[in-house]
């Protein structure tokens, strides 16, 4: 069963750290998405990738094909970060819907 | 900056009530999707549709759910006969040529 993994489940941080989330998946994927829940469950596209790095302010985001993992990086954290961050990867043999990891719930402290 | 629209954004049924969510997607996407969250569980993909038919569909997608792009903007989700367990999140996608995903900010529909 194709598979994304998620971690940590839950990251707690100080404000300023630079943080790390990472995602693993099974099988080969043609897209993977980066996506932002927060508490009221809207759900926000942060990037999207097939190949290389990302970035967009304070947000990385890396995909490494060969070893099928992903990693979203915050750097300088904010306590306006807390979320959930989310994988979603679209497989190489299904169509256009993406197929959803559990989340990283992040909460960053002043 | 265009975005995904979704009413109602939180829906009371009763069990064995139908529902209809409404979604409307960006004015020039062509693929659209519907996915749900039941609360504390990741998203799970529903159902995906391009030119006015279903694409794809999982196991949840049961003969208990439709859908329809009635009119040239929206798309919606049907669910006849609505049980405990159909309550959840229900997010509307929608994706252009380079077919990254752009969401709605959901309906809650709570099944009593």
């Amino acid at each position: 069963k194709n598979e994304v993994e998620q971690s940590p489940q839950n990251l707690t941080a100080q404000e300023g750290e630079f943080i790390t989330i990472n995602c693993s998946y099974s099988v080969g994927i043609s897209a993977l998405h980066w996506l932002q829940q927060h508490p009221g469950g809207g759900i926000v596209s942060l990037f999207m990738l097939s190949s290389g790095k990302k970035k967009h302010g304070r947000l990385i985001a890396t995909i490494n094909i060969q070893e099928k993992h992903s990693s979203l990086h915050i750097t300088a954290s904010h306590p306006r970060d807390s979320a959930v961050y989310i994988c979603a990867v679209r497989w190489d043999d299904t169509g256009n819907q993406f197929y959803f990891g559990t989340g990283t719930s992040l909460t960053v402290i002043p | 900056e265009p975005e995904v629209t979704q009413t109602p954004s939180h829906q009371v049924t009763q069990m064995g009530q139908e529902v209809i969510l409404r979604c409307v997607p960006i004015s020039n996407h062509l693929y659209f999707y519907w996915y749900r969250q039941i609360l504390g569980q990741k998203v799970e993909f529903l159902v995906s549709f391009y030119n006015n038919e279903i694409s794809e569909k999982s196991e949840i997608f049961d003969d208990q759910f439709s859908v329809e792009r009635p009119d040239g903007s929206n798309f919606t989700l049907k669910i006849r006969s609505t049980k405990l367990e159909d309550s959840a999140m229900y997010f509307c996608a929608s994706t252009g040529g380079a077919y990254e995903q752009y969401f709605g900010p959901g309906t809650r529909l709570t099944v009593t």
